[in-house]
């Protein structure tokens, strides 16, 4: 596609129920990062891929995240047992290549609101 | 940790006023990238400098890295409405992977 795909756009769930939220990176894109942003704050990272590979998972907040891109393509971010601080936009980005001079796409995020 | 921090957090302008955003990184970085975001939307990539001292003009955007190359400034000249959104410098952290320090953003209101 043009640009990155996010989904769903809106996710709404009960405190303790699993949720997944799926990235479609620009195509040929080898790495993908997923951000968690708060409302009035930057995006923060949570995870790296270099094609199917997660090579840093420093920023997921707790056991509850997972992340996954079995093909190094579409990736999803899984979080189990949902927190309401869990709350906020999910977003995904990617870039062509691996290393730190690359400029980021965007997808339109997820936003997640736990009840 | 490494942060990027980024003042003001709002500014409110009168269309045709000039804004400034400046934004400073605990530690020496690679390079610095902005990106805007309109309300509602996602981040989208303005430009990235990588020299010491390098400026960069983009119509009526200009961005200026630090000599130090750790300190970063975007400036508008004669805002307009269509520049409403919240500005964000970024930095690629230590580890060479690509993954961004976001500063919190300056968020610019232009009255008309």
């Amino acid at each position: 596609g043009a640009g990155v795909s996010q989904s769903p756009r809106y996710k709404v769930a009960k405190r303790g129920q699993d949720v997944a939220l799926r990235c479609d990176p620009i195509s040929g894109h080898v790495s993908l990062f997923w951000y968690q942003q708060a409302l009035g704050q930057g995006p923060e990272f949570l995870t790296y891929f270099q094609n199917e590979a997660q090579l840093d998972k420093s920023g997921l907040p707790s056991d509850r995240f997972f992340a996954e891109r079995p093909e190094g393509s579409v990736s999803t971010l899984k979080i189990q047992r949902t927190q309401q601080e869990d709350s906020a936009v999910y977003l995904c980005a990617s870039s062509l290549l691996f290393g730190e001079n690359q400029p980021q796409h965007f997808g339109d995020g997820t936003r997640l609101s736990i009840l | 940790g490494q942060q990027v921090m980024q003042i003001p957090q709002y500014q409110h302008v009168q269309e045709g006023e000039d804004f400034t955003t400046y934004c400073n990184s605990s530690t020496t970085l690679s390079n610095i990238q902005w990106y805007k975001q309109r309300p509602g939307g996602h981040p989208v990539f303005l430009i990235q400098l990588v020299k010491s001292g390098e400026v960069k003009k983009q119509k009526r955007l200009t961005f200026q890295f630090g000599e130090a190359k750790k300190n970063s400034s975007l400036h508008i000249t004669a805002t307009q409405t269509t520049d409403v959104g919240t500005y964000f410098c970024a930095g690629p952290d230590s580890s060479n992977t690509g993954k961004l320090i976001f500063g919190q953003g300056t968020t610019l209101q232009v009255k008309p």
